[in-house]
């Protein structure tokens, strides 16, 4: 596609529950990011991909939270047992490697936690 | 790890200049960017430094001084459109090339 994609834009869910987040990049990028943005906030870094291998997780908050990429390509978050905290917006962002260029990022997935 | 400071807010007057400044450690400086984001959108690339000096892109110019930890972003000729957050970003080589960024400061342009 033209840019990325994320997807769902918005996701209500309770506490407990089990939430994924999809970032489809922008093809042939092969440097794929994650973060979380709360509100009056910068992004907050969780994890980044090179190709299909995480490259850095150290920025997940604990063990709730998983992502992948298996085919170097399309990445999927997820959260388990959810909590009211994890309620932002979580942002995707893509580039063509990992040290050059800007990240091009998503509208974000507004996940809202009850 | 990786400490950015920049302004948490400013305000502004239409047609004016405005200077948003960042500093920042890193042990393995490898590029700054400039990001800006308006309301409830994401945030859109605006200018990257990696060499010091001062890079110009019409209105907008962004300075950088490797030696002191320092930029700035330059914003002339101020439009109402201006109003949002512009988020400051440093890659360091030594901490994986991730790109972190600062906390955002949210500029507001008054007529």
């Amino acid at each position: 596609g033209a840019g990325v994609s994320q997807t769902p834009s918005n996701k209500v869910t309770e506490k407990g529950k089990y939430v994924e987040l999809r970032c489809d990049p922008i093809s042939g990028h092969t440097a794929l990011y994650w973060y979380r943005q709360s509100l009056g906030q910068g992004p907050e870094f969780l994890i980044y991909f090179q190709g299909t291998g995480a490259a850095d997780d150290s920025g997940l908050p604990n063990d709730r939270f998983f992502a992948v990429r298996p085919e170097g390509s399309v990445s999927t978050l997820k959260i388990q047992r959810t909590e009211r905290g994890d309620s932002a917006v979580y942002l995707c962002a893509s580039s063509v490697d990992s040290n050059t260029g800007e990240l091009f990022f998503g509208e974000g997935s507004r996940l809202t936690v009850l | 790890g990786q400490n950015i400071d920049q302004p948490t807010e400013m305000t502004a007057t239409e047609g004016a200049i405005v200077q948003i400044n960042c500093t920042y450690q890193t042990s393995g400086f490898n590029g700054l960017f400039w990001y800006q984001q308006h309301a409830g959108e994401a945030p859109t690339f605006l200018s990257y430094n990696v060499l010091d000096g001062l890079e110009e892109k019409g209105r907008f110019s962004s300075f950088l001084s490797r030696s002191k930890g320092y930029s700035y972003l330059l914003l002339k000729e101020l439009q109402m459109k201006d109003s949002a957050s512009y988020l400051c970003a440093v890659r360091d080589v030594k901490n994986t090339d991730k790109l972190i960024f600062g906390t955002g400061t949210r500029l507001q342009v008054f007529p």
